[in-house]
């Protein structure tokens, strides 16, 4: 299965301030996926990205907020914008299993902490 | 109605017992469906995958799929201790831009030696 490298893994920042995650894959892939997993829930998507095409959202996640970068097949990156103690969680990014190959695979995540 | 549901836990079963976890769907064209397991603090890995009606078997994992009923099931035989965890049900959309994947709320298993 792909390898992903994500960056970093954890971090504590200021309100009002902003992150961005790294992810970068060991192969090309198509699409790229971030996902949130808020304490103690679930993952939720929250974006697909695409190369060459701007990333498609899902309901409740807006570009403001969230711009996402996807330069080429390996690497994208999400920014969290102007951080609120509700943005504490933790951001997985995720590509699909290589042809062939059954699944999707996670990065690492980063745990982020809002204060 | 949620995409995907799944009861939250905890679910305790003895060591040696079996454990069952259960996930209903709501998309009756989804085709592919996937059971990942979260360790607390760790990202989710696939353990089982699922695209046909009725039961596919790995080592100490069966995955049932029953369509008609949207219902996906995961059997763990013989549970140990490092099987507790977060289990995650996900389904695969099909959408206009490509493919993603949704997940239910995890169901948490506690094995009890």
């Amino acid at each position: 299965s792909a390898v992903i490298s994500q960056k970093p893994s954890r971090d504590i920042c200021q309100r009002g301030t902003s992150l961005t995650i790294q992810c970068q894959v060991d192969s090309q892939v198509t699409m790229m996926f971030w996902y949130r997993q808020q304490p103690g829930q679930s993952l939720t998507l929250i974006a697909t990205a695409n190369q060459g095409s701007e990333a498609t959202y899902e309901s409740g996640f807006v570009i403001d907020k969230f711009p996402i970068s996807r330069p080429n097949l390996t690497f994208s990156t999400l920014t969290v914008s102007n951080m609120s103690p509700e943005d504490s969680s933790i951001y997985l990014c995720s590509v699909e299993g290589r042809t062939g190959e059954v699944g999707y695979t996670f990065g690492s995540g980063t745990r982020l902490t809002v204060v | 109605q949620k995409e995907v549901e799944q009861n939250s836990g905890p679910l305790s079963v003895p060591e040696g017992a079996i454990a069952s976890l259960n996930c209903t769907y709501s998309d009756r064209g989804s085709q592919s469906f996937f059971w990942y397991r979260q360790y607390s603090g760790k990202s989710p890995e696939l353990i089982m995958f699922i695209y046909s009606n009725g039961d596919k078997e790995d080592g100490r994992f069966t995955a049932q799929l029953n369509k008609a009923s949207q219902y996906v099931s995961l059997l763990i035989r013989d549970s140990q201790p490092s099987d507790s965890a977060t289990y995650l049900c996900a389904v695969e959309l099909y959408m206009e831009y490509g493919n993603k994947l949704v997940f239910g709320a995890g169901t948490i298993l506690r094995v009890k030696s």
